[in-house]
């Protein structure tokens, strides 16, 4: 099956600095989305972002599907930025399954 | 809407135990699925559904049934539970109909599960 890779596993930053998390896959993808887990355990939709870029406020997102890679970027970062960030991936072949990375462990300290 | 909502929050059961999970969305989305969340790991597949009456395995369904006998629910059979099923379970549920926005998958809480 496809393969997600996520870097860096975890991350700390200062409260106001920016941040570019990496996500990689092994095959084409029609389905790339990113989760927010904040650490009370509740999973938010950030992006529904299978190629292009688009933003929201400090977030934003870019996928390049011919490298087979999508950026997430965290800008101005504050304390409820904390939490796990998640790329999901489903590939062409497999019919709605999506594929999880192990995610990305961000804490911004104030 | 009240969105993607499952119960119990918390459960402890015992080894060899059965016990079903419920969720349910008020949102009409034809995709509904199960995942499992083990620490340093990201979510595993258990079982997903494209629409009342059709269920599929995921990558993880081996001790686990389901059934979608209406859009809305969607429940989680632990048929006899192991040890090896400690976890916490989202359910979750999307719709491909539509822009490109509905196919975003929304989450439930989650249910913390502790088998001794």
């Amino acid at each position: 099956g496809i393969q997600v890779e996520q870097s860096p596993p975890d991350l700390i930053l200062q409260e106001g600095a920016n941040s570019t998390l990496r996500c990689n896959f092994s095959d084409s993808v029609n389905n790339l989305q990113w989760f927010h887990q904040n650490p009370w355990g509740q999973l938010i939709n950030l992006f529904y972002i299978p190629s292009g870029t688009k933003q929201n406020g400090r977030l934003s997102a870019t996928t390049v599907a011919t490298e087979r890679y999508s950026l997430l970027y965290i800008s101005s970062s504050q304390t409820t930025d904390s939490g796990v960030y998640f790329c999901a991936v489903e590939s062409g072949g497999s019919n709605y399954k999506l594929t999880f990375g192990k995610g990305t462990l961000l804490t911004v300290n104030p | 809407n009240a969105g993607v909502t499952q119960t119990p929050k918390f459960q402890v059961l015992k080894t060899g135990q059965s016990m079903t999970l419920q969720c349910a969305q008020d949102m009409n989305h034809e995709y509904m699925s199960w995942y499992r969340q083990d620490p340093g790991m990201g979510l595993r597949l258990i079982h997903y559904s494209v629409g009342a009456g059709i269920t599929d395995q995921g990558e993880v369904p081996n001790g686990y049934n389901v059934s979608r006998s209406t859009t809305e629910d969607f429940p989680l059979r632990l048929l006899s539970a192991a040890p090896s099923q400690t976890s916490v379970y989202f359910c979750a549920s999307s719709s491909r109909a539509g822009t490109d926005y509905s196919y975003e998958q929304y989450f439930g809480p989650g249910t913390r599960l502790t088998v001794t």
